[in-house]
């Protein structure tokens, strides 16, 4: 089975930087997903990982630790439009079907 | 490019009666995936077409599902007799399919479905 944690919502200031974690237990491991989504909207590809280290992209960067199960998304200079949902989600062992976390709502406040 | 498109955006149905939902997937996309997130809970799949075929329907909770993908374009998911505990938002997404690895899923932005 897999099984995703992520912290249930975070709060950060208008320019600050934050890390929002995921920690996953899966039995077969093909890559994580981050995900953003707005009250209403679609969930929105931010970011892929299958090897360890991190990504960046703008403001946006994803790491991954394989053998720690762990995974984190850092996002800089934020701004009011981050206020969001984040959802980190893992593919199946052998299945695109993905299993998501519960998401992490984040307020930013000025 | 348009992005995968759902329809309708809300839905208010009595137990009992039956909704049909609707998903275009982002054109050239060979994958849809139809996934429900009820209140509180995390987002769920239900199931995957490759093309017209189901390719995995295991998160479907049961009989009263039914999913269809007639010529590998656009999807129906019907809820058919519908029940309080299936009031959620159902999503869809596609991808271009090819390797796990590198195949993204796009998400539609959902359809309310509310059971009275």
């Amino acid at each position: 089975g897999q099984n995703i944690d992520q912290p249930t919502e975070m709060t950060a200031t208008e320019g600050a930087i934050v890390q929002i974690n995921c920690t996953y237990q899966t039995s077969g491991f093909n890559g994580l997903f981050w995900y953003q989504q707005h009250a209403g909207e679609a969930p929105t590809f931010l970011s892929y990982n299958v090897l360890d280290g991190l990504e960046e992209k703008g403001r946006f960067s994803s790491f991954l630790s394989r053998s720690k199960g762990y995974s984190y998304l850092l996002l800089k200079e934020l701004q009011m439009k981050d206020s969001a949902s984040y959802l980190c989600a893992v593919p199946g062992a052998g299945s695109y079907q993905l299993t998501f976390g519960k998401g992490t709502k984040l307020s930013v406040i000025p | 490019e348009a992005g995968v498109t759902q329809f309708p955006s809300h839905s208010v149905i009595e137990k009992g009666q039956t909704v049909t939902l609707r998903c275009d997937p982002i054109s050239g996309h060979d994958n849809l995936y139809w996934y429900r997130r009820v209140m509180g809970k995390e987002i769920k799949f239900l199931l995957h077409f490759v093309k017209e075929s189901k390719q995995d329907e295991s998160g479907m909770p049961n009989n009263r599902f039914l999913a269809e993908r007639t010529g590998g374009t656009y999807s129906t998911l019907k809820v058919q007799p519908a029940e309080l505990e299936d009031s959620g938002v159902y999503f869809c997404a596609s991808s271009q399919g090819g390797s796990i690895f590198t195949d993204t899923q796009y998400f539609g932005p959902g359809t309310r479905l509310t059971v009275l």
